[in-house]
């Protein structure tokens, strides 16, 4: 089955800086590659996805780029604010599997 | 479009006893997941409906959990009996197409304490 892992697993920085998390996995037929954003008392929301035939992908503040090769994606945010603050899940997709969720990571934008 | 509900919000019970949750999806959308998240680790894929057919039942702990899907609208997982590492935040997600096709909408989750 699909190993997924995330690193930093917390992450703070202050507000304006930029933050970047890192996604790896290991099913090489892998697909899909979203990134949710959970707020407290909140369920994932999807927030900016990518498909293998792309490298990059850009929405206003987030980004997400893709190494199919080296099997890993990253999400980028640029200019963080407070209410980034959140617990972002990333989670690889084989078509015809079902998503496997990295184990999260916990940012925190200090004021 | 109203997204998806779960109810409840939030359930205690003892040790033994049963609890069934229900997800409302969104209206129109065939597919619809369980997914849990206990002590704070991943989210870890429950089963998966496409209508009312159960689709893949592959994550689904023990004979404990049943999950149903009468009529292919709502969904409702019971827990019976309930055991204390039932504990966590259970999730739903619908989806008009297969997930990686359409996207995953999930529901606020229902926290779960078993004690």
């Amino acid at each position: 089955g699909e190993n997924v892992e995330q690193h930093p697993s917390t992450l703070s920085v202050q507000e304006g800086d930029s933050a970047v998390i890192k996604c790896t996995y290991s099913d090489s037929a892998s697909n899909y590659f979203p990134w949710y954003k959970q707020e407290l008392g909140k369920g994932p929301q999807l927030i900016i996805d990518i498909r293998s035939n792309v490298g990059e992908k850009k929405d206003q503040r987030i980004a997400v780029t893709l190494n199919k090769t080296a099997k890993h994606f990253s999400l980028h945010i640029t200019e963080t604010q407070p209410e980034d603050s959140a617990v972002y899940f990333c989670a690889p997709y084989n078509y015809g599997q079902n998503f496997v969720f990295g184990p999260g990571t916990r940012l925190s934008v200090l004021p | 479009e109203a997204g998806v509900t779960q109810f409840p919000s939030h359930s205690v019970i003892e040790k033994g006893q049963t609890v069934t949750l229900r997800c409302d999806p969104i209206s129109g959308h065939d597919n619809l997941y369980w997914y849990r998240r206990v002590m704070g680790k991943e989210i870890k894929f429950l089963l998966h409906f496409v209508k009312e057919s159960k689709q893949d039942e592959s994550g689904m702990p023990n004979n404990r959990f049943l999950a149903e899907r009468t009529g292919g609208t709502y969904s409702t997982l019971k827990v019976q009996p309930a055991e204390l590492e039932d504990s966590g935040v259970y999730f739903c997600a619908s989806s008009r197409d297969r997930g990686g096709i359409s996207p995953l909408h999930f529901g606020n989750g229902t926290r779960l304490t078993v004690t």
